[in-house]
């Protein structure tokens, strides 16, 4: 069964601080990506990397940043949490190259900044 | 670059009663298109899939999707629902060979008893 890691499924933070989230692949998958889900907006890119250190803005990049310093793990970091970024964060994986090109997702960490 | 839209945002229906749940898309180019179901507090699993060939699509859970390039649409179909259906499902497109996936804003389908 293929597997995406998010570290953490429920968070809680207060504004200022920096967050980090944490995301790991069973599998030797290029591409991965950060996803935030609100109530009626869907799924919007946050960023997204297509090898390692390599990485690229998505729709929403203001106040994140990412880090994938080896391919199995990409981080998402908020630098200074505000109350607009409580959402669902959803991590994914994906290999563009092939017939089995679906994204595969993670569990989904909420986090709520108070 | 390709866009979604789910056109109904909340859809109700009676237990097992059909469903169809709409998505169009817009593209420049061909696209590969995808259904994803998400279960309260989960991920998103795939449902189905369609890269090419027959434009029927037949996915898990009794789900099916039929593409329509004339109407550039890709809507999702069960004949019969049951309450276990009961979840948030989204379209979504991506150009061959792209990395990303562009999603729909979702679709809650809810199932009375």
């Amino acid at each position: 069964d293929v597997k995406v890691t998010q570290s953490s499924r429920y968070l809680v933070k207060r504004t200022g601080e920096k967050v980090f989230l944490e995301c790991v692949q069973d599998m030797d998958h290029e591409n991965m990506f950060w996803y935030r889900q609100d109530p009626g907006l869907g799924l919007r890119l946050i960023y997204f990397s297509y090898d390692v250190k390599m990485k690229e803005k998505g729709d929403i990049p203001e106040g994140y940043s990412v880090s994938r310093e080896k391919k199995e793990r990409f981080s998402l970091i908020l630098e200074s949490a505000s109350t607009n970024q409580t959402s669902m964060y959803l991590c994914a994986r994906r290999r563009t190259l092939s017939r089995t090109t679906e994204a595969f997702f993670g569990q989904g960490t909420r986090l709520t900044v108070v | 670059a390709q866009s979604v839209t789910q056109l109904d945002s909340q859809v109700p229906v009676f237990e097992e009663a059909p469903v169809e749940l709409r998505c169009n898309y817009s593209s420049s180019v061909s696209v590969y298109l995808f259904w994803y179901v998400q279960y309260p507090n989960q991920g998103l699993q795939l449902l189905l899939k369609y890269l090419s060939g027959s434009t029927l699509v037949k996915g898990i859970n009794g789900f099916e999707a039929e593409f329509n390039k004339s109407q550039t649409s890709f809507h999702l179909r069960k004949p019969s629902v049951h309450i276990s259906d009961t979840a948030e499902y989204f379209c979504a497109v991506s150009a061959p060979g792209a990395q990303k996936l562009v999603f729909g804003q979702g679709t809650r389908l809810t199932i009375n008893p």
